[in-house]
């Protein structure tokens, strides 16, 4: 089965740890990106790559931190340094170029306590 | 500054119904408008796409229409269905940004 697999569903870490939420995909696409989700609102940005060893800043970039070694993996690095970690957290895929749709993973709900 | 509006009041409507759901954006000129669908708790799935040239698209019981002049796209579903309430989104790609925007999403409530 092709598809876009985020691990763990749910995640709790004490304040001032870091943590990384895993993303992998199986589907061959080159652009990835990670977005975050709180309670009653829509997507925000935080980070996108469209290739290996490439990404770029969106919205809300501070205190995340992200890698593209590999093309089926994109993990996402929460630091310290966020000051309101939790929340919803939405990896998705899509092939390159405009016009494409966004295949999403299930989430990873952190909550910091 | 750029913006992306969806209606975030729910709207509740009766089954059998046709829903219709407003996104409305500015300072866009957007090649293209994308719509998902979001249960809770769960990731957004794509349902349809609609490009700047295209008036009007549809998938079975839906149907978007995208107003470049107005700068608004209508989302609807006709004959609802209870297992149509979830919350809707629409997307666009910003200039200079190959990732997608959200709107705030607007949730449907469909009443047996």
């Amino acid at each position: 089965d092709g598809g876009i697999t985020q691990s763990p569903k749910y995640l709790f870490r004490k304040e001032g740890q870091n943590v990384t939420l895993s993303c992998e995909q199986n589907l061959n696409h080159d652009a990835m990106y990670w977005y975050r989700q709180d309670p009653g609102q829509g997507l925000r940005l935080i980070y996108y790559s469209q290739i290996v060893n490439d990404f770029q800043k969106g919205d809300i970039a501070e205190g995340y931190s992200v890698s593209r070694e590999k093309k089926e993996s994109f993990p996402l690095t929460v630091t310290s340094a966020q000051k309101n970690p939790t929340a919803f957290y939405l990896c998705a895929s899509s092939i390159t170029g405009s016009d494409t749709e966004a295949f999403f993973g299930q989430g990873t709900r952190l909550t910091v306590v | 500054s750029q913006k992306i509006e969806q209606n975030s009041e729910a709207l509740n409507i009766q089954e059998g119904k046709t829903a219709t759901l407003t996104c409305n954006y500015t300072n866009y000129s957007p090649a293209y408008l994308q719509w998902y669908r979001q249960d809770p708790g769960r990731g957004p799935v794509f349902l349809l796409l609609i490009r700047e040239n295209e008036k009007e698209k549809r998938k079975e019981r839906l149907k978007v229409t995208f107003d470049t002049t107005l700068k608004q796209s209508l989302f609807h579903i006709t004959a609802s269905q209870p297992a149509d309430s979830a919350t809707y989104l629409c997307a666009l790609e910003r200039p200079g940004r190959r990732a997608l925007t959200f709107g705030s999403g607007t949730r449907l409530q469909v009443q047996p």
